[in-house]
């Protein structure tokens, strides 16, 4: 089954520690994407990447890291999480290089940071 | 700046009733207008999209209409359903930068 997959689901931290959000596609997708969703602001791009090694920020990109070793894999990186990045992450993934067309989200995880 | 202008934020329906969103952008190099639909504790899904040399464009019960002179584009559902109820985002992006959402519209379709 062709899906974009995120780990952990919902995670619960305190401010300062270290967290990474997971995020793997099967669809051998070359545009992977990070958004946050908040109420009323929709879903906001913090990071993309066009292909393996290539990374570069989107809309909201401060405090978060992103790296792409692999095709497949897209981890988020929080370094020291703060109580503003409480919010709703989803990956997604795209078979367009640059993003545009459909794209393939993952089921979202929710981030509390206290 | 928000580039994608969604309304209205929330909207109540009776089934069969015919909801309408609307969106508004302002950067005229945009060339391509997705829906996303998002039921709750799930990822968006597209759902109809539509490029500007056209003017509608239907599937199913979902038609986009458009409207490039005013900049802007609507997403209407015929004979609504209460399996409707969800929350439904524009977007607009260029053939080479990623999607710009608006801000999203719940859904809600009373039985």
């Amino acid at each position: 089954e062709a899906q974009v997959t995120q780990n952990p689901r919902y995670l619960i931290t305190v401010t300062g520690k270290k967290l990474t959000v997971t995020c793997s596609q099967n669809m051998n997708h070359e545009y992977m994407s990070w958004y946050r969703q908040d109420p009323g602001l929709g879903l906001r791009q913090i990071y993309y990447s066009m292909n393996v090694e290539v990374t570069d920020k989107g809309d909201v990109p401060e405090g978060y890291k992103v790296s792409r070793k692999e095709k497949r894999n897209f981890p988020l990186i929080l370094e020291s999480p703060s109580p503003n990045q409480t919010s709703l992450y989803f990956c997604a993934s795209s078979k367009a290089g640059t993003g545009g067309g459909e794209q393939y989200f993952g089921p979202g995880t929710r981030l509390t940071v206290t | 700046q928000q580039q994608v202008k969604q309304s209205p934020q929330s909207l109540i329906v009776q089934k069969g009733g015919i909801p309408i969103i609307n969106c508004a952008y302002e950067n005229t190099a945009f060339d391509y207008f997705p829906w996303y639909q998002q039921f709750p504790g799930k990822g968006p899904a597209l759902l109809i999209a539509i490029r500007p040399d056209v003017s509608e464009k239907k599937e199913g019960r979902f038609t986009i209409s458009f409207n490039k002179s005013a900049k802007q584009f609507s997403l209407h559902i015929m004979d609504s359903q209460p399996g409707d109820s969800a929350t439904y985002f524009c977007a607009a992006s260029t053939g080479r930068r990623a999607l710009t959402f608006g801000s999203g519209t719940r859904l809600q379709v009373q039985p």
